[in-house]
């Protein structure tokens, strides 16, 4: 059964402090990615990958970076958060017989 | 660019009552439709589905038929439960299969 793991699963930080949220897969899937949820606005991507060492921008990625140098993880970066960062973030895998996705518990974060 | 609209509520019900959750899209080609839903304080869980036109997604007495010509995927159930009071999103994969996009959620609250 596929399991999607996220780190932390909360987490307050201040602004500019450099923070990494990571997502690990344990059934070799190729395709991940990221989203932020906000209310009023559903999810939105931020970055997905196709498979190790290729990643590609989503909706709103401005503010992000992401790496997949293994095809396990697919950590998420914030250089330098800032307050509209604040958000619930889900990691999510595609799996199933239709590539649907299947999504980690998430990760709430707030950027003071 | 592909778009999902979908009725924001949040929709209160008395339990047993009639249940529909208005979704419509906008897609070039022939997308797929899902309908996932978020516990509280748990991530998305996919729903049901639907591939091609005219199918029927069905799961834990939710249904939703995929129309085409009125790009439509509401999502309904004849009897709710407490159980049920969540947040529904309607959600498209584009026909290349790169793409999933998400309504803004449909937030239900299910009184006794």
């Amino acid at each position: 059964e596929a399991q999607v793991t996220q780190n932390p699963r909360y987490l307050i930080t201040v602004t500019g402090k450099k923070l990494t949220v990571t997502c690990s897969q344990n059934m070799n899937h190729e395709y991940m990615s990221w989203y932020r949820q906000d209310p009023g606005l559903g999810l939105r991507q931020i970055y997905y990958s196709m498979n190790v060492e290729v990643t590609d921008k989503g909706d709103v990625p401005e503010g992000y970076k992401v790496s997949r140098k293994e095809k396990r993880n697919f950590p998420l970066i914030l250089e330098s958060p800032s307050p509209n960062q604040t958000s619930l973030y889900f990691c999510a895998i595609r799996t199933g017989a239709h590539n649907e996705q299947f999504f980690g518990p998430g990760t709430r974060l707030t950027v003071l | 660019g592909n778009s999902v609209t979908q009725m924001e509520g949040p929709v209160t019900l008395s339990e047993e009552a009639f249940l529909t959750i208005n979704c419509t899209y906008t897609a070039t080609g022939y997308p797929s439709l899902f309908w996932y839903v978020q516990y509280p304080g748990e991530g998305l869980q996919l729903l049901l589905k639907a591939t091609k036109a005219d199918d029927k997604g069905s799961n834990k007495g939710f249904e939703a038929t995929y129309r085409k010509e009125t790009t439509s995927f509401h999502l309904e159930k004849g009897s709710v439960q407490v159980s049920d009071s969540a947040v529904y999103f309607c959600a498209l994969r584009d026909n290349y299969g790169q793409n999933f996009v998400f309504g803004p959620g449909t937030r239900l609250s299910v009184l006794p």
